[in-house]
């Protein structure tokens, strides 16, 4: 069992391009969250999907971003049109069910900097 | 708005010694969580404590809740140089199905 996986693990992107962040979940698993974090702080609850479904976007910022979690494939994060205030880490965590008995597993981050 | 909130945000022990991280919240939960972050990595999760518990162990962890102080306490017992990392508390509030983390402790262990 390989856990939730998160590429690319180091993201570079210049102002104005497109970032795609994906996360496979662990196997099992059909509930997917996203977090991100800014340097120093704790991590702030973005989206929860489950498979073909947005649960709660709450956290996204209305703008620019975007998330699926198709029936085939991993969960992306997109965002567009990236600006500074974009760089950060991006967390996943999947579970089997919603609250999970025994807490979230998440994937290593995807670490974005947008130059 | 932060949920959860650590108390200290840093702390500097001594190998062998006990490490003790407190962690605030606002609203009603369902449950508290501890999860450890090392530096550069992904969380892990530690132990999770639910609303109607009142001390968890696991390992050298104890977790403590008292809700009509809407605070817990997470004690590290005989510290080591591995436990060296960021410690944040999450909630999981009434009506939410996602965790709502705090600013995090940095513990660091010299040896």
């Amino acid at each position: 069992n390989a856990g939730v996986m998160q590429n690319p693990r180091h993201l570079v992107r210049r102002r104005g391009q497109e970032a795609r962040l994906r996360c496979s979940p662990m196997k099992g698993h059909s509930h997917v969250y996203w977090y991100r974090q800014l340097p120093e702080e704790g991590l702030k609850f973005m989206v929860y999907l489950q498979k073909e479904n947005i649960i709660d976007e709450s956290g996204m910022p209305k703008e620019r971003f975007s998330a699926e979690f198709p029936k085939e494939g991993p969960s992306i994060l997109r965002i567009q049109q990236v600006v500074r205030g974009d760089s950060a880490a991006y967390f996943c965590a999947s579970s089997d069910r919603d609250r999970p008995l025994y807490g979230y597993t998440f994937g290593s981050g995807t670490r974005l900097t947008v130059v | 708005s932060q949920q959860g909130e650590e108390d200290p945000q840093a702390l500097s022990i001594q190998e062998g010694e006990n490490a003790t991280m407190n962690c605030s919240y606002k609203t009603s939960i369902n449950n508290l969580q501890w999860y450890r972050q090392n530096s550069g990595r992904g969380l892990v999760h530690l132990i999770l404590i639910r609303s109607n518990e009142r001390e968890k162990h696991s390992g050298r962890l104890r977790v403590t809740l008292d809700t009509s102080k809407k605070s817990s306490s997470l004690l590290i017992t005989a510290s080591r140089a591995a436990d060296t990392a960021s410690y944040f508390c999450a909630t999981d509030s009434t009506g939410y199905s996602t965790l709502t983390f705090g600013k995090g402790t940095m513990l660091l262990v010299s040896p």
